[in-house]
């Protein structure tokens, strides 16, 4: 059973032409993460929801952008997609709680700019 | 921020062989996992592990949270154990996950 699903599995799009990507979850989970990872490189975090709370990584550009509408969906827009900005995109939850809790992903987004 | 070293950074196995693979990580953590990443890009998770030992089928993972490392363990490995091995940390209150730079395994047949 598919508990985080991202859509769609490839993507193509222009340089320059904004492009979204979408995730969805099954889980409930309280926190949604966007992971960028390019070619041979380990995954780095974009940016979380925590609930609707949005928290960016220091490094992230200000060409990403998410959106989080209601508890099983969280959308990340690229406003003007670089070449350098093709890559593999994982988003990923977990459940909030006192403790730590582990991150389950989905399946990734390969996004290729033309 | 946190640092995650992972050894060896590739490995080539034999099928039927066994194998290691470890992380050492520079501060505490409150969240570790150990994640495969296959030919078509899936993160699959293993294990969650921030201290102990846990067993699941052929692999196994042990964290000495004192020491800061964790190891992997691949028995009787096949050809569909290939890919890269992650393993990420989060650290403090935080729930960001960083990554190692994995370890890229092939098993030969």
């Amino acid at each position: 059973d598919a508990m985080v699903i991202q859509n769609p599995r490839y993507q193509v799009t222009q340089f320059g032409k904004p492009v979204t990507l979408s995730c969805s979850q099954t889980l409930n989970h309280n926190v949604m993460y966007w992971y960028q990872q390019k070619s041979s490189q380990a995954p780095k975090l974009l940016f979380h929801y925590y609930d609707k709370d949005f928290n960016n990584e220091a490094d992230t550009p200000d060409n990403f952008q998410s959106r989080r509408p209601n508890t099983s969906f969280c959308f990340l827009d690229i406003r003007s997609p670089g070449l350098g900005d093709a890559a593999m995109y994982l988003c990923a939850t977990s459940r909030g709680d006192r403790e730590v809790q582990p991150q389950h992903f989905g399946d990734g987004t390969r996004l290729s700019i033309l | 921020g946190i640092q995650v070293e992972q050894s060896p950074p590739d490995l080539i196995l034999q099928e039927g062989a066994n194998s290691t693979l470890r992380c050492n990580f520079s501060d505490s953590v409150n969240n570790l996992q150990w994640f495969h990443q296959n030919p078509w890009g899936q993160l699959i998770n293993l294990f969650y592990i921030p201290s102990g030992t846990k067993q699941n089928g052929r692999l196994s993972a042990t964290t000495v949270a004192t020491e800061r490392y964790s190891l992997l363990y691949i028995s009787s490995s096949q050809t569909t154990d290939s890919g890269v091995y992650f393993c990420a940390v989060a650290a403090g209150s935080g729930y960001a996950l960083n990554f190692g730079k994995g370890t890229s395994l092939l098993v030969t047949p």
